[in-house]
């Protein structure tokens, strides 16, 4: 969905580093959440935010951080990057209705 | 805990069947029930959802079959085409306030010719 977009598409890096996902917004939602996904286990919450003041852990916050930066901004960083946070990462984001998600084109992301 | 059980894991169908991916949920509170379908390269996006006072919803080829009671939900794929082949997910949430979604594991549809 071009609405949501994520950048890097695709990223590389080494066990230790520390890296940012960034994920922007223009569908005007106040809320933003950070998934991963996995084969076999589908998309795990990591974080999410219902507005810039609020952040919450999700199901699999250990080893991530995030920032809300503004209403359309929502980054994810892995502090200390391990080759088991090699994954499919998404940003998504609804509004306050009915909850459909919004889903960007995700970030691949290689820990070697 | 998963609260969300899928299956199967991977499906294939021939051109023209049907295809039909299953779901269970735990939690009672849940009161919407999406289907999400994702192409490779591409984030999820929402395909058809229902709630649980109707027991079936349409829209076109897709169809949501829902059963309150034994707390299990339905994608039913009619006259599936190769285009259809895709990773489909259920989910669930309970609507208003701090809004979740809990998604099922995927299922994985390949539609051969």
């Amino acid at each position: 969905d071009a609405d949501v977009t994520q950048t890097p598409r695709n990223r590389i890096t080494k066990t230790g580093k520390r890296i940012m996902l960034e994920c922007s917004q223009t569908k005007g939602h106040d809320r933003m959440y950070w998934y991963r996904q996995d084969p076999g286990l589908g998309l795990r919450l990591i974080y999410y935010s219902f507005d810039v003041k609020d952040i919450n852990k999700g199901e699999i916050s250990d080893g991530y951080s995030v920032s809300r930066q503004a209403q359309a901004k929502f980054s994810l960083s892995l502090e200390s990057a391990i080759p088991n946070q090699t994954a499919l990462y998404f940003c998504a984001t609804s509004d306050s209705g009915v909850g459909t998600q919004y889903f960007g084109p995700g970030t691949r992301l290689l820990v070697l | 805990q998963q609260q969300v059980k899928q299956s199967p894991q991977s499906l294939i169908v021939q051109k023209g069947g049907i295809s039909i991916i299953n779901c269970a949920y735990e939690n009672t509170a849940f009161d919407y029930f999406p289907w999400y379908q994702q192409f490779p390269g591409k984030g999820p996006a929402l395909l058809i959802a229902i709630r649980p006072d109707v027991s079936e919803k349409k829209e076109g080829r897709f169809t949501i079959s829902f059963n309150k009671s034994a707390k299990q939900f339905s994608l039913h794929i009619m006259d599936s085409q190769p285009g259809d082949s895709a990773t489909y997910f259920c989910a669930a949430s309970v609507s208003g306030g701090y809004q979740k979604v809990t998604f099922g594991t995927g299922t994985k549809l390949q539609v051969i010719p």
